[in-house]
C-alpha cells in the first residue's frame, strides 16, 4: 500500500494554463506539506497544512494555492503556469510523536511547462 | 534551524561501511538531527534521527558527538541500492519544515 501518493506522476502543459496536483496519504497523519525541487536539485518547502489549516507559507507566488479538503488530502493548484514552474513537486506528511515528527514523502510529480 | 555542512561526494565499496559526516556547529539544544536520502528520481526517504544519544535502526546508525556539533551516519554494509544523495538536517519541533542543503552524493561501487 502506498503511504503518500501523488497524481499525476508526470504533467506536461503549456504556459498560461491552470493545473492541479493531488496528494493523498493513508498514514492517518495530521500534517501535510508541499516541497519543490528545481532543476538544480534544491528541495524547498512551499506550504504546510495541519488539520486542514495553513501553518507554513513560504515565499511562493500567489498563483500557487494549496487546498486541503480533509486531513488525508492536500492538493496544489497552480494558475497561469510559467516556464520557471517546471520542477518536481513532492508531497509529504507527518504526525507528531513525542515532541518531534518524521516526514514521509510521496514519489513526486514532474511538471514540465512548455 | 541550524545550518549543516556535508562533503559533496563520497565513494564506498559494496559490503563496506559507509560513514557520512555532518557538521552542525550552531545547533541549539532543542534541535534534532535528521538524515534523509534521495535515490535518483524518487522522493526523499527518512533514515534516522536523534537528539543527543546515538541511535540505531534497521537502516543505519547515527552517532552524535557529545557537544552535538557534528554527527555521522553509518550504513553498516553498503549495497549498490544505497547509492543516493544523503541529507543531514537539523530542525526543531513538529510540523516544521525540513531545510535541505546540497547533501552528500554517495556512490557505492563493486
Amino acid at each position: 500500500d502506498t503511504a503518500v501518493s501523488q497524481t499525476p506522476k508526470y504533467l506536461v502543459t503549456q504556459m498560461g494554463n491552470d493545473k492541479s496536483i493531488k496528494c493523498e496519504q493513508n498514514l492517518g497523519h495530521d500534517t501535510m506539506y508541499w516541497y519543490k525541487q528545481d532543476s538544480k536539485k534544491f528541495l524547498k518547502i512551499m506550504f504546510s497544512y495541519n488539520n486542514k489549516e495553513l501553518i507554513i507559507n513560504e515565499t511562493v507566488p500567489n498563483r500557487f494555492s494549496p487546498k486541503s479538503p480533509d486531513k488525508a488530502h492536500l492538493n496544489l493548484h497552480i494558475n497561469s503556469l510559467e516556464l520557471g514552474d517546471s520542477a518536481v513537486y513532492f508531497c509529504a506528511s507527518s504526525q507528531e510523536r513525542a515532541s518531534t515528527d518524521t516526514q514521509y514523502f510521496g514519489p513526486g510529480t514532474r511538471l514540465t511547462v512548455l | 534551524d541550524a545550518k549543516t555542512t556535508q562533503p559533496t561526494s563520497m565513494d564506498c565499496a559494496e559490503g563496506r561501511a559507509a560513514n557520512l559526516p555532518c557538521n552542525h556547529s550552531t545547533i541549539s539544544g532543542n534541535e534534532y538531527v535528521y538524515w534523509y536520502r534521495q535515490i535518483h528520481s524518487q522522493g526523499p526517504q527518512y533514515i534516522i534521527h536523534g537528539l543527543k544519544n546515538n541511535e540505531t535502526n534497521e537502516m543505519a546508525s547515527l552517532i552524535i558527538t557529545e557537544d552535538r556539533k557534528s554527527s555521522t551516519l553509518i550504513l553498516p554494509h553498503a549495497t549498490l541500492r544505497d547509492t543516493a544523495v544523503y541529507y543531514c538536517i537539523v530542525r526543531t519541533g513538529t510540523a516544521s519544515k525540513l531545510t535541505f542543503g546540497t547533501g552528500t552524493r554517495l556512490q557505492v561501487t563493486l
